[in-house]
């Protein structure tokens, strides 16, 4: 089955510590997304890339960091700097046209992480 | 000001019911309509899926957007138990590359 998996499903972090969360998609799509959410205030944008090797900064990028060796991986490491990790993070995944189409957005089933 | 502002709720209908749910923008230039379903601790799904002004109808769901009043709907007819999750509401502007915007969510409880 086609789709976007992530793992563990539930992550503590200990005081200091980096965490990383994993995200693989099998749906060949150009572009990865991390996404936080915190209850009540809906999804905020960590990072995201659109192309293998180049990522860019979302709206709260600090204390956060990834990679994209690969087009079908875009994991997120937590690292200390971040003061308030705890959250539900979402990685999510979508097709890149360059007509002014919209390809659809598609999500994992989430990774949640909180502080020991 | 948000660029997108939901209701967070919660709204409680009865079994049956027909849900409103609701969201407001500012930047008239979006294109693209989005509502999104999410159960409780799971990734959110896609529901509906809209192109500028207009109706589109699934089911038991139908979308609205009103561009002139940068305003969107997302309608439940006959309301179930299972319908019970938070319904984000998304948009973005025209052009593949551009990146979604998503309000607040709003949580749904529909009761037996």
């Amino acid at each position: 089955d086609g789709g976007i998996t992530q793992s563990p499903k539930y992550l503590f972090r200990k005081e200091g510590q980096n965490v990383t969360l994993s995200c693989e998609q099998n749906l060949n799509h150009d572009a990865m997304y991390w996404y936080r959410q915190d209850p009540g205030q809906g999804l905020r944008l960590i990072y995201y890339s659109q192309i293998v090797n180049d990522f860019q900064k979302g709206d709260i990028a600090e204390g956060y960091s990834v990679s994209r060796e690969k087009k079908e991986s875009f994991p997120l490491t937590v690292t200390s700097a971040q003061k308030n990790p705890t959250a539900f993070y979402l990685c999510a995944s979508r097709r890149l046209v360059q007509d002014s189409s919209n390809e659809k957005l598609f999500f994992g089933s989430g990774t949640q992480l909180s502080v020991l | 000001q948000k660029e997108v502002e939901q209701d967070p709720g919660p709204l409680s209908v009865p079994e049956g019911a027909i849900v409103s749910l609701n969201c407001t923008y500012s930047n008239s230039a979006f294109q693209y309509f989005m509502w999104y379903r999410q159960y409780s601790r799971k990734g959110p799904e896609l529901l509906m899926y809209t192109y500028s002004s207009g109706n589109k109808e699934d089911g038991r769901f139908t979308a609205q957007v009103d561009k002139s009043s940068k305003y969107i709907s997302l309608f439940i007819r006959d309301s179930q138990p299972s319908d019970s999750a938070t319904y984000l509401c998304a948009m973005t502007l025209s052009g593949g590359y551009n990146k979604l915007i998503f309000g607040a969510g709003t949580r749904l409880a529909v009761h037996p």
